[in-house]
């Protein structure tokens, strides 16, 4: 089973700042089957990036992803209010699909 | 717009078994090629995959819980449901279904709201 570390736990940021958050494999993933959820109290989560940097239907392009191999990266460019959340990266391989155990953003 | 519901008793005993239903609109089940899926999340945790369906009844399960797992498949109703067996205070969570497209990315692009599961007697 791919484990996925996610750096860091928490985030204190001001709205307008630029967020960076980390997805570490514990062993290869393909581009391919890397993606991105944000999830809001009390929601469900909701898909912004898969195949590592592909945008889902609705998400504004101030969200982007990146990476290859072990290390994957999604880049909030500009927080909006609406932007803070948790964050969790999910990786499909081997007829498994698993999570990180997310990301915090809030308001510093 | 797809949407999915998920409906089950929200208090199962210990050493029962839960069940849930996940009820599809806006689009067949049957009418391409999807996983069903059930994930759960635990109390201010992160996400675990439970397993998937696909329309013709082919089921696979996550490892960790494929003792204890079934799943069906109900395309004349627009249903698939979870059925856990012998649970402990540790299947506690949120229960959600979402699809997997397969469009070959293995992403879920659907999720329902989720439903809570206490276990206690």
């Amino acid at each position: 089973e791919t484990v996925l570390t996610q750096s860091p736990g928490t985030l204190s940021l001001s709205p307008g700042e630029r967020a960076t958050l980390s997805c570490r494999a514990s062993q290869t993933v393909s581009s391919t089957f890397l993606a991105w959820y944000q999830q809001k109290p009390g929601q469900a989560p909701r898909l912004l990036i898969y195949g590592t940097s592909s945008r889902a239907t609705g998400i504004p392009d101030r969200f982007s992803g990146s990476g290859s191999g072990t290390d994957f990266t999604l880049t909030i460019s500009r927080l909006e209010p609406e932007d803070f959340a948790v964050y969790y990266c999910q990786q499909y391989g081997s007829s498994l699909w698993t999570f990180g155990q997310g990301t915090k953003v809030e308001i510093k | 717009q797809v949407q999915l519901q998920e409906s089950g008793p929200g208090l199962v005993k210990p050493s029962q078994t839960l069940s849930l239903t996940c009820t599809v609109s806006g689009g067949s089940i049957s009418s391409g090629n999807y996983y069903w899926s059930w994930i759960r999340q635990h109390p201010g945790k992160g996400l675990e995959w439970i397993g998937y369906i696909f329309h013709s009844g082919t089921s696979y399960y996550n490892p960790s819980l494929k003792s204890r797992v079934t799943m069906s498949v109900d395309t004349s109703k627009n249903q698939f449901s979870l059925k856990l067996s012998s649970v402990t205070a540790a299947d506690a969570a949120v229960y959600y279904c979402a699809r997997d497209p397969l469009d070959g990315y293995g992403h879920f692009d659907y999720w329902g709201q989720g439903t809570l599961v206490t276990v206690s007697s």
